[in-house]
């Protein structure tokens, strides 16, 4: 397995314009998260699911953001009538549900870095 | 509502030990976990604690006091490659394994 995949790593957009990006998770993680980082930020909490179940999504993820897992297995993060305010890098996580601490990290991905224009 | 916060930056030479503290303010705490995030990079899981102590991974160790709301990362050995930002996360209660990172702590390792 070669960890968390995202795609696209860096995707310019102009304002108005809707961008999608891909996470490919570890294949054995049950659980698979987004969060959004800005310079000098920690990684926000956006949403997660277990499974193919979206079971939270944060106050920021506005209704133009909206996130799917079909099947379990990779997700896409699409943002429609992208904003200024959206430039940043969105990463991937995954995880496993188990016992034992090591079970509770998180595995990232690379990121994927919107600029939007 | 949830804060932590941890020094901005911090500077040590090559071979030393440098402590980065963790402080946290939440309504439901589970644990708490340190990432390192090398420029560029995405974030490494490096430790987690759940109960009061020390936990040792080599030569990095993290420390908790749930009473005093406080933990904090000790790096040994300090080399180069240490150079990078490391954060301090909440674990919540509710399940779900979310998040909470602190703004984070620029480590510079010099000669």
């Amino acid at each position: 397995d070669t960890g968390v995949s995202q795609n696209p790593r860096h995707k310019i957009t102009k304002r108005g314009q809707n961008v999608t990006f891909r996470c490919d998770p570890i294949s054995e993680h049950n659980r698979l998260y987004w969060y959004r980082q800005t310079l000098g930020q920690g990684p926000e909490f956006l949403t997660y699911f277990q499974n193919e179940a979206q079971l939270e999504k944060s106050r920021l993820l506005s209704d133009r953001f909206s996130a799917e897992r079909p099947k379990g297995s990779f997700s896409t993060l699409e943002i429609q009538r992208t904003e200024q305010g959206d430039s940043a890098m969105y990463l991937c996580a995954s995880s496993l549900v188990g016992q034992g601490a090591l079970s509770y990290g998180y595995t990232f991905g690379s990121g994927t870095r919107l600029t939007v224009v | 509502g949830q804060s932590l916060e941890q020094p901005s930056e911090v500077t040590a030479v090559e071979g030393a030990i440098v402590q980065i503290n963790c402080t946290y303010q939440t309504s439901g705490f589970y644990g708490l976990s340190w990432y390192q995030q090398h420029d560029g990079g995405a974030p490494t899981f490096l430790s987690y604690n759940a109960l009061d102590g020390l936990e040792e991974t080599g030569r990095f160790s993290s420390f908790l006091s749930r009473s005093d709301s406080y933990g904090y990362l000790l790096l040994q050995e300090l080399q180069m490659k240490d150079s990078a930002s490391y954060f301090c996360a909440v674990r919540h209660t509710g399940g779900g394994n979310k998040l909470t990172f602190g703004t984070g702590t620029q480590l510079k390792v010099e000669l």
